[in-house]
């Protein structure tokens, strides 16, 4: 069974870092590439970091970008966001999210639970 | 950057069709993922690649892509239909994108 589980949110000031972790189980990590998904309170999904499979490529949301960092160790099977420079507008669920293979486009096949970053004073 | 449009709220009645539409500047020519996503949970696959449905989604979940607009068609809703629906679309190689989410309500 595929399993995704994220760890490390919590409160945070603006301007900190938080780091948080995506434990993932039940399939060939090393092989996906993945992804992170945040959702404010009582809004909408918002597409955050990829990287591939090997770590060595990552792309990221314009509002992130020079401020996180998204990482893996495929020995842990593990995957990582480092967050700096926080904002109240970065407030969310933080998902982990695999991608799923597809002969065409790209699509999220499971997700974790999600782990929450407030970012208040 | 590229945006992805929905309806905020659809409305259905048990056992009719519900559709909900997802627009974006030439969708037809990326392939579109639809997302169901009830309250407290976290989402889940329901349609991907414009039409095709995942291991244990239930036949009555259909897509379509064509031109502008994708849509996503639940034939035979159910009250546990009831939830948010996301569409999403990957822009140019290097971005990801969601729909601003629609709430299904089933009457």
């Amino acid at each position: 069974e595929v399993q995704l589980v994220e760890s490390g949110g919590g409160l945070v000031q603006p301007g900190g870092s938080l780091r948080l972790s995506c434990a993932a189980s039940g399939f060939t990590f090393s092989s996906y590439w993945m992804h992170w998904v945040r959702q404010a309170p009582g809004k909408g999904l918002v597409w955050v970091s990829r990287i591939n499979s090997d770590g060595s490529s990552t792309n990221y949301a314009d509002s992130v970008k020079g401020r996180f960092t998204i990482s893996r160790d495929n020995a842990k099977n593990t995957l990582y966001l480092q967050m700096n420079s926080l904002r109240a507008e970065d407030t969310a669920v933080y998902y982990c999210a695999r991608e799923g293979i597809a002969v065409a486009g790209i699509n999220f096949d499971y997700w974790g639970q999600g782990t929450l970053v407030t970012v208040s004073s | 950057s590229y945006e992805l449009t929905q309806p905020p709220s659809v409305s259905v009645s048990p056992g009719q069709t519900a559709s909900i539409t997802c627009s974006g500047d030439q969708l037809g020519d990326k392939y579109a993922s639809w997302y169901q996503q009830r309250p407290g949970q976290s989402p889940v696959l329901v349609i991907y690649q414009d039409s095709k449905r995942p291991s244990g989604i239930p036949e009555r979940f259909s897509g379509s892509n064509s031109g502008n607009t994708a849509t996503l068609t639940i034939s035979g809703t159910q009250a546990m239909d009831e939830a948010d629906y996301y569409c999403q679309a990957w822009d140019s190689s290097t971005q990801g994108v969601f729909g601003g989410g629609t709430k299904l309500t089933v009457l």
